[in-house]
């Protein structure tokens, strides 16, 4: 079955520097992988996602993820981290016809200022 | 757009007692979900709903777990007897249909169990 492995279940990073959130994928046929980030006492919300097409792909407040099949990893970052960036990410795989989205431990980002 | 919504927030039972969370999802999606999301950990699928029929619950133990969505629309979880292990945060969420075709899957704010 497909599976993701979040490397640094805890990241911190300054005001203003380069936020990176590794992530590796593991399929055995081309996965769907998904960022959900999730807010205290919230649910989770959709970064991004990748289906097909552009390896690159953009989200929601200036994050953005690449897909590296020969790598088997969709990393997620951001130019400059903002202290409202402050939350628990989670990196999730699904494949065509498997209803079970697979999620990784969590990644939790502080920002200091 | 309306979201997901989940109802109550927050429960607290002791064990052994029963407790029952409620799920509506959004307008038109035919797909549900109930996810359990132990603190620390991503969160773990249940049992999965196309309309009102289960596609997926391997994962539910179904022993002191049920769930149903007689309707093809609202949903309901219940656990009973309730065990220490149970406390979690219990996620509904739903897309508009199965995540097999790489749909996105919108999560509602999660129902907060604790027994004690």
């Amino acid at each position: 079955a497909q599976s993701v492995t979040q490397l640094g279940s805890h990241v911190s990073v300054s005001e203003g520097a380069l936020v990176l959130l590794r992530c590796n994928y593991s399929s055995s046929v081309p996965p769907y992988l998904f960022w959900y980030v999730q807010y205290p006492n919230q649910g989770l919300q959709l970064l991004l996602k990748y289906t097909t097409g552009a390896t690159l792909v953009k989200g929601i407040n200036g994050f953005e993820a690449e897909f590296k099949k020969s790598e088997t990893s969709f990393h997620l970052t951001k130019p400059s981290a903002h202290m409202s960036d402050a939350a628990e990410y989670f990196c999730a795989v699904t494949v065509y016809n498997n209803n079970d989205m697979r999620f990784g431990a969590g990644t939790r980002l502080t920002v200091k200022p | 757009e309306a979201g997901v919504a989940q109802s109550p927030r927050y429960k607290i039972i002791e064990k052994r007692q029963s407790v029952a969370f409620w799920c509506n999802p959004i307008s038109g999606h035919a797909t549900l979900y109930w996810y359990q999301q132990i603190l620390g950990q991503g969160p773990k699928l249940l049992i999965q709903f196309q309309n009102n029929g289960v596609v997926d619950d391997s994962q539910l133990p179904k022993d002191r777990f049920s769930a149903e969505r007689l309707k093809g629309v609202d949903s309901t979880l219940k656990i009973q007897p309730a065990k220490l292990e149970d406390s979690a945060v219990y996620l509904c969420a739903s897309s508009f249909t199965a995540t097999g075709s790489g749909n996105t899957i919108y999560f509602g704010e999660g129902s907060w169990l604790t027994v004690v």
